[in-house]
């Protein structure tokens, strides 16, 4: 396609529950960026891949959450035994090459309710 | 280290109206500085972005940001604002200019008014 596409758009778990979350990135690109938005405030990092490596995971809450990209292609956010302060849109980006100043583009976001 | 602070999380403007949407910023080195725009249940689309090329930037849409170094602003205008501009705004500064460190704000919603 010819944008970042996140999978599933919404998504509601029962707490304890685990869930996946899914992104592809623009055919291509290299770089790859998972960020968190709670409601009323801005992105936050989470986890940077280049290809396949797992080049930053420093803004990862805590253990249950985890992140691969094993083909350097599609990336799948995992968190495990989901709490209610998981709740927010978990945003997906995706630039083109490794080099800094290279604009990054953002998925629409999964939107993960934790009741 | 660095920071973002948008002054004001409502802004609401006459259609025709300037559009002025507040940022400023904290770094501790020459920062990289964006303009982000949030449609609802749109991803993040890039504005406009600060590389120290120019101080006046001039992005999509119709808007522009000016970097004031004096005063750690790089706040958002736009002449004349049109319905479809009605959305949320994001700040962002990075030390690096890679979205791998960028700090955002907490965004401005911006309403516009027949």
């Amino acid at each position: 396609g010819a944008g970042v596409s996140q999978s599933p758009r919404y998504k509601v778990a029962k707490r304890g529950q685990d869930v996946a979350l899914r992104c592809d990135p623009i055919s291509g690109h290299v770089s790859l960026f998972w960020y968190q938005q709670a409601l009323g405030q801005g992105p936050e990092f989470l986890t940077y891949f280049q290809n396949e490596a797992q080049l930053d995971k420093s803004g990862l809450p805590s253990d249950r959450f985890f992140a691969e990209r094993p083909e350097g292609s599609v990336s799948t956010l995992k968190i495990q035994r989901t709490q209610q302060e998981d709740s927010a849109v978990y945003l997906c980006a995706s630039s083109l090459k490794r080099q800094l100043n290279t604009e990054a583009f953002f998925g629409q976001g999964t939107r993960l309710t934790v009741v | 280290a660095q920071s973002v602070t948008q002054l004001g999380s409502h802004v609401s403007v006459s259609e025709g109206a300037l559009v002025l949407l507040r940022c400023n910023y904290s770094s501790s080195v020459p920062p990289y500085l964006f303009w982000y725009v949030q449609y609802p249940n749109q991803g993040l689309q890039l504005l406009l972005k600060y590389t120290s090329a120019a101080t006046l930037v001039k992005g999509i849409n119709g808007f522009e940001a000016e970097f004031k170094k004096s005063e750690t602003s790089f706040h958002l205008t736009k002449p004349s604002a049109h319905m479809s501009d009605a959305a949320e705004y994001f700040c962002a500064v990075s030390v690096t200019g890679s979205a791998r460190q960028l700090t955002f704000g907490s965004g401005t919603q911006l309403t516009v008014l027949p």
